[in-house]
């Protein structure tokens, strides 16, 4: 079944680029699903972040839109994010998910990574 | 932009049944997702479409739907259920996913 594996920096200084990168395994990022990104802050609740298809479509939170960008490497079967001008309100744990076609539920997800905004 | 209310907590004994609200404009018209999340942990689907759901979720877990209001159930609470639950839908009119603020469960 698929997998999903986060993988990046722990820590950002403020107003740079956090990069992250989700690595599936046990199918391709080419199938008809989408691929999400979502975060949680320390103690508070889930927020998505975006979505992408591996045509390259994309659908951004309207709240981060300007900040982000989530890109596919189907060569590499996977998927990055980056947020640039972090601060300490990015500091989340980040997850990445997969949403089967047609249904933005999504059913499978990474077990996620704390990045840290700090200098 | 579509909000999604949840209660902040809702406490249950062992064996008793809990009831876990999402409140949202006409939410009846759109697919509720729901998500269970233990301390650590990855969020795991529990509830899909309203109504269905994944293989290896026990048969205790359900939902349902209508009006302004979308529920998800759990019966004969066991003290493994305590956990951040979250309901989610996905806003067409603005394209992009919206998650409820969460609600604690816990199991007295």
């Amino acid at each position: 079944q698929v997998q999903l594996q986060e993988s990046g920096p722990g820590l950002v200084k403020p107003s740079g680029t956090l990069s992250l990168t989700c690595a599936v395994s046990g199918g391709s990022i080419s199938s008809s699903n989408w691929w999400s990104w979502v975060r949680q802050p320390p103690g508070k609740g889930l927020e998505w972040i975006g979505e992408i298809y591996h045509s390259g479509s994309t659908n951004y939170n309207p709240s981060l839109k300007s900040r982000v960008t989530i890109s596919v490497d189907k060569s590499k079967n996977q998927f990055s994010l980056k947020l640039s001008s972090v601060t300490a309100a990015d500091t989340a744990v980040y997850y990445c998910a997969r949403e089967p076609p047609n249904s933005h539920v999504m059913d499978v997800w990474g077990k996620g990574t704390t990045v840290t905004v700090s200098s | 932009s579509y909000v999604l209310t949840q209660p902040p907590s809702v406490s249950v004994a062992p064996g008793k049944t809990a009831r876990i609200t999402c409140g949202g404009n006409n939410i009846g018209s759109k697919s509720v997702h729901w998500y269970q999340q233990k301390p650590g942990q990855a969020p795991v689907l529990v509830i899909y479409y309203d109504s269905d759901r994944p293989s290896g979720i026990p048969e205790r877990f359900s939902g349902s739907n209508s009006g302004n209001t979308a529920t998800l159930t759990i019966s004969r609470v066991e003290a493994g259920d305590e956990a951040d639950y979250y309901c989610q839908v996905w806003d067409s009119s603005s394209d992009r996913v919206v998650f409820g603020g969460g609600t604690k469960l816990t199991v007295l």
